[in-house]
């Protein structure tokens, strides 16, 4: 099974802010098959990026996803209040597919 | 619109089952592999199972394999999670999501509004 450690636990930023979330497996990933999510309170998670880089539909240009083997990163480049939420990344390419334990981006 | 419309939750007492449902419209279901993700309260996501399009191969959980079974139904465009043997730990919100394609090697395009399982006595 391949384990997804992402960091930090809790990101603290304030509107304007660049934010980089980690993503690191215990072996390697093929990078086609990485995916980021964002999960708001109550709601479902949405998916962000695929493919490790490429953003899902309507996903705004502020959000981008890069890395390759182990480490995978998603950068905001300018965080938006609406921005402030959990974000997973999950490994596709093999089974189990497993998903990071999360990053809460918080408010400053 | 895709949309995703789980329904069976439940609670239900250690030992027991529950089959969860998920309605799905606004594409051609059939084309499709979909799969279940579940969150404890306050935890992070769990992949479940996952079903491919074509074939219908199954995929799950090491914690799940043997006690679940995933299964669509491509005439009423629907999935399904037989759960058996229930534990604690299955306590969780299960959410139903739809593949980018048919194949087992697919990200959760779309994700339903989850169906609330509690295990307990």
């Amino acid at each position: 099974e391949i384990v997804l450690t992402q960091s930090p636990g809790t990101l603290s930023l304030s509107p304007g802010e660049r934010a980089t979330l980690s993503c690191r497996a215990s072996q390697n990933v093929n990078t086609i098959y990485l995916a980021w999510y964002q999960q708001k309170p109550g709601q479902a998670p949405r998916l962000l990026i695929y493919g490790a880089s490429t953003r899902a539909t309507g996903i705004p240009d502020r959000f981008s996803g890069s890395g390759s083997g182990t480490d995978f990163t998603l950068i905001i480049s300018r965080l938006e209040p609406e921005d402030f939420a959990v974000y997973y990344c999950q490994q596709y390419g093999s089974s189990p597919r497993t998903f990071g334990q999360g990053t809460k981006l918080e408010i400053k | 619109e895709v949309l995703l419309l789980e329904s069976g939750g439940d609670m239900v007492q250690p030992g027991g089952s529950l089959r969860l449902s998920c309605a799905a419209s606004g594409f051609t279901f059939s084309n499709y592999a979909m799969n279940w993700v579940r969150q404890a309260p306050g935890k992070g996501l769990e992949w479940v199972s996952g079903i491919s399009a074509s074939d219908g191969a199954t995929f799950y959980a090491d914690s799940v394999k043997g006690r679940f079974t995933i299964s669509r139904d491509n005439s009423k465009n629907t999935l399904y999670l037989q759960m058996n043997s229930l534990r604690a730990e299955d306590t969780a919100l299960y959410y139903c999501t739809k593949a980018q394609y048919g194949g087992v090697y697919a990200y959760c395009e779309y994700w339903g509004q989850g169906a609330l399982v509690t295990v307990s006595s």
